[in-house]
């Protein structure tokens, strides 16, 4: 079973900052199949990065992902206020097929 | 619009049984890979159940395997969760969402979720 952590559980930043978040797999995994989601209290969950590094459709340049092997990261290279929120990363492939980490809230300073 | 819209959820005590439904719009349902996720109260995103576009192919997480059904119609372009013996930890928000293109590793549009409640 492959297990997905996050870290921070929550992160304490500014608008213009900088957010770094971690996304680490129990065992090496392929990074085609590591996507990014973020979530807002009654909203429906949005598609951020699929294959570890590719933009889903509409979403700023701000958002990049990386990664491979066991550790993979989403960075917000300058905070806007819309992207408060909470941030998961999944995984597809193996037992079960798809798993989510727990993930990372990120709040306002 | 391209859009997910569930429906379906509601208050049901342990041991009932509900059908929830997601009516797509916009898409090609036929060609997309759907999975259900779940959100319990004051917790994160959990995986429930994928179906392939042409529904020969079902998966269930070990919560649920054996009490849920996954099945969809593409005539209707709707997706459907059948849940049986419930259990005060199936409470949850119920999210269905669509693969991104024919791929099934990730998923572009969601739903906003129907709140399933199992309680005495």
């Amino acid at each position: 079973e492959i297990v997905l952590t996050q870290s921070p559980g929550t992160l304490s930043l500014s608008p213009g900052e900088r957010a770094t978040l971690s996304c680490r797999a129990s065992q090496t995994v392929s990074g085609t199949f590591l996507a990014w989601y973020q979530h807002k209290p009654g909203q429906a969950p949005r598609l951020l990065i699929y294959g570890a590094s590719s933009r889903a459709t509409g979403i700023p340049d701000r958002f990049s992902g990386s990664g491979s092997g066991t550790d993979f990261t989403l960075t917000i290279s300058r905070l806007e206020p819309e992207d408060f929120a909470v941030y998961y990363c999944q995984h597809y492939g193996g037992s079960p097929i798809y798993s989510f980490g727990q993930g990372t809230k990120l709040e306002i300073k | 619009e391209v859009q997910l819209v569930e429906s379906g959820g509601g208050l049901i005590q342990p041991g009932g049984s509900l059908r929830l439904s997601c009516a797509a719009s916009g898409i090609t349902f036929s060609n997309s890979v759907m999975i259900w996720v779940r959100q319990a109260p004051g917790k994160g995103l959990e995986w429930v159940s994928f179906v392939s576009g042409g529904g020969d192919q079902t998966y269930y997480a070990d919560s649920v395997r054996g009490r849920f059904t996954i099945s969809r119609d593409n005539s209707k372009n709707t997706l459907y969760l059948q849940m049986n013996t419930l259990r005060v930890d199936d409470t949850a928000i119920y999210y269905c969402a669509k693969g991104v293109r024919t791929l099934w590793e990730a998923f572009d549009i969601w739903g906003r979720g129907t709140m399933v409640t199992v309680s005495s």
